[in-house]
């Protein structure tokens, strides 16, 4: 069993089109989050979520929204996107911010052309 | 603003050798530095962890040096392996925070 999946694992669209992509956890971690790793492998967060509650939020473009319907989904939700987005997206679970390590999932190479 | 710097970029390393690599951070606050170890096209992976109590955590052929005067640790892999050639990132977090990366470093174990 997967704990951290994603989906899906690749994405190409269009610059200016609307896509979402999807991360569900099956340990019982309380805080998920959003990691953005660029073509140089820097990680950057994007956005965290602690039992539904968005605790941070990094000064990402307002084009990018997470939504999170329970605990164990947090979902991300781009509009208009622009050749820059291209990544590789990460989510990832802990149980304890600061405490635990996270466990990731295996990412969404998002290609905008 | 980077909190957590890590060098150097990329290593290459003869098997059988010593990789290592360093990181520094600037903030007294964190109290968890954790090791992931990130393959081509998967996630970061936890290696090993350390807090600021210890000065060296060592999981098998992994070790972590912790120099807390100097806001120092680094990641010592013994005999290494072409098997270990990924990029490994430091990282750093206190309680009920995010967590900060270093920028990564390459690892490349040649047979």
């Amino acid at each position: 069993d997967t704990a951290v999946s994603q989906t899906p694992k690749y994405l190409v669209t269009q610059m200016g089109n609307d896509k979402s992509i999807k991360c569900e956890q099956n340990l019982g971690h309380d805080t998920m989050y959003w990691y953005k790793q660029d073509s140089k492998k820097f990680l950057k967060i994007m956005f965290s979520y602690n039992n539904k509650e968005l605790i941070i939020n990094e000064t990402v473009p307002n084009r990018f929204s997470p939504k999170s319907p329970d605990k164990a989904h947090l979902n991300l939700h781009i509009n208009s996107l622009e050749l820059g987005d291209s990544a590789v997206y990460f989510c990832a679970s802990s149980q304890d911010p600061g405490r635990h390590g996270y466990t990731f999932g295996s990412g969404t190479r998002l290609t905008v052309v | 603003q980077q909190q957590v710097k890590q060098s150097p970029q990329s290593l290459i390393v003869q098997k059988g050798g010593i990789s290592i690599i360093n990181c520094a951070y600037e903030n007294t606050a964190f109290d968890y530095f954790p090791w992931y170890q990130q393959f081509p096209g998967k996630g970061p992976a936890l290696l090993i962890a350390i807090r600021p109590d210890v000065s060296e955590k060592k999981e098998g052929r992994f070790t972590i040096s912790f120099n807390k005067s100097a806001k120092q640790f680094s990641l010592h892999i013994m005999d290494s392996q072409p098997g270990d050639s990924a990029t490994y990132f430091c990282a750093a977090s206190m309680y009920n925070n995010d967590m900060r990366f270093g920028a990564g470093t390459r690892l490349t174990v040649k047979p």
